[in-house]
């Protein structure tokens, strides 16, 4: 089925460690997006790449990196974990500025 | 700077009512609202976009409805199904090239 899929679904990490979350869309996109949700918060936005070889920070960037790799995929990096990271991270896709599709999810805990 | 709230943080309803979810937002100025869908342990799914010169849409028992004046949306759920719960959670765009402003969701209940 055509949409977003993002790996891993689980993670446990360590504190200091890095991790990269992998996201793909089949969709022909030409916008992605990494956003973070944590408990009683709305979707806070990490950052977001609107075409291939271009990104930009969203409302919470630090201590994340990012990757555009191509259009269909788009890589989150955790350099150096932090239990302040321990969150559900969703990728999304979108054409325009409307039609948003959405992964189903990474759980991360930093122990 | 643009806040979005979504009052109550849960709710449960017995199959069957309508049921109004709420929405309110600080800055007039938005460009579009979005509803979306949450369910657990999968991603969101977009529901309905109000666009900021319109008042209403609808898609089968939903309806969403937006007031700009007085900052809120409102999301009607007709005849309530156990299928429907889920967290409800809206958005607003400050303008075309701006990003999404989230509220934390309302958690709906529909008990059969």
């Amino acid at each position: 089925n055509a949409g977003v899929t993002q790996t891993p679904k689980f993670q446990v990490l360590k504190t200091g460690q890095s991790m990269t979350l992998q996201c793909a869309q089949d969709m022909n996109h030409n916008s992605m997006y990494w956003y973070r949700q944590d408990p009683g918060m709305g979707l806070r936005l990490i950052y977001y790449s609107a075409s291939e070889g271009t990104t930009d920070k969203g409302e919470v960037p630090n201590g994340y990196n990012v990757s555009r790799l191509n259009k269909r995929e788009f890589s989150l990096r955790l350099e150096s974990a932090a239990p302040s990271q321990t969150s559900v991270y969703f990728c999304a896709s979108s054409l325009d500025n409307y039609g948003y599709t959405f992964g189903s999810g990474t759980r991360l805990t930093v122990v | 700077k643009q806040e979005v709230t979504q009052i109550p943080a849960a709710l449960s309803v017995p199959e069957g009512e309508n049921l109004v979810l709420n929405c309110s937002f600080t800055d007039s100025a938005i460009y579009n609202l979005q509803w979306f869908r949450q369910d657990p342990g999968k991603g969101l799914t977009s529901l309905l976009l109000i666009q900021s010169s319109q008042r209403e849409q609808t898609s089968g028992r939903l309806n969403a409805s937006l007031d700009k004046s007085s900052g809120r949306s409102t999301l009607y759920i007709a005849a309530s199904q156990p299928g429907d719960s889920a967290t409800y959670l809206c958005a607003v765009r400050r303008g075309s090239n701006y990003q999404l402003i989230w509220g934390a969701g309302t958690k709906l209940i529909i008990k059969p």
